[in-house]
């Protein structure tokens, strides 16, 4: 089974520059989650979907970030503009039914550094 | 508030030295505690998953166990391929029944 797959893996990017990250979950999964991961930290839940659908983005700094997951496969994060204190790793994650619906599959992630 | 909390931070054992990591949490109702291993530059992986006090679980030379307010994740006879940062994650019954995760453990096996 193929796990989570994120691209691109490494960004640098200039402050106030626009970045956007892709997601592909695991086939089937119908949750799907994005969390951003700061150096020495556990991984804060940006935003989560239910299919399509927004479940939580509660911690999405809006003014700045979104993200969207059409057709309730593949997702895009989006950060425009950037700020320093958005370098940071980007992880994907998604989630399925049954005896898996709780655990969380992650991908490799984005590492995002900002200049 | 709902909050995982985990100690140490960092742990560095000899080989075949045992240990326990802890994962204290304050929940408004809890819908699971999660165990992930992380390594450099990668995502967390899946390790175990607990749904009620004194519920355990097992996999090689690790083992998980609850209770009402924390998780233990003992390490025995650890191997240096055991390095790596252990996070803790509960899901609440709050809200959006969102994972919150705690800050993890960095775990260093010497041999």
């Amino acid at each position: 089974e193929a796990g989570v797959a994120q691209s691109p893996r490494y960004k640098i990017i200039e402050k106030r520059q626009s970045v956007a990250f892709w997601c592909n979950p695991i086939s089937g999964h119908a949750t799907l989650y994005w969390y951003q991961q700061i150096l020495g930290q556990g991984p804060k839940l940006l935003i989560q979907f239910q299919n399509n659908g927004v479940v939580d983005d509660s911690q999405l700094p809006k003014d700045r970030f979104s993200a969207e997951r059409l057709k309730g496969v593949d997702s895009t994060l989006k950060i425009q503009p950037a700020k320093l204190e958005d370098s940071a790793v980007y992880l994907c994650a998604s989630s399925g039914r049954g005896g898996s619906y709780n655990e969380q599959f992650f991908g490799p992630g984005t590492r995002l550094t900002v200049l | 508030e709902d909050q995982v909390t985990q100690s140490p931070e960092a742990l560095r054992l000899q080989e075949g030295e045992s240990s326990s990591l802890n994962c204290s949490y304050t929940v408004s109702g809890l819908r699971g505690l999660f165990w992930y291993r992380q390594d450099p530059g990668k995502g967390p992986e899946f390790l175990f998953t607990l749904y009620s006090a004194g519920e355990e679980k097992e996999k090689e030379r690790l083992k998980a166990t609850l209770t009402k307010k924390e998780s233990f994740l003992h390490i025995t006879a650890p191997k240096p391929e055991d390095s790596a940062t252990y996070l803790c994650a509960v899901r609440a019954a709050s809200g959006t029944y969102k994972y919150i995760f705690g800050t993890g453990t960095r775990l260093k096996v010497l041999a």
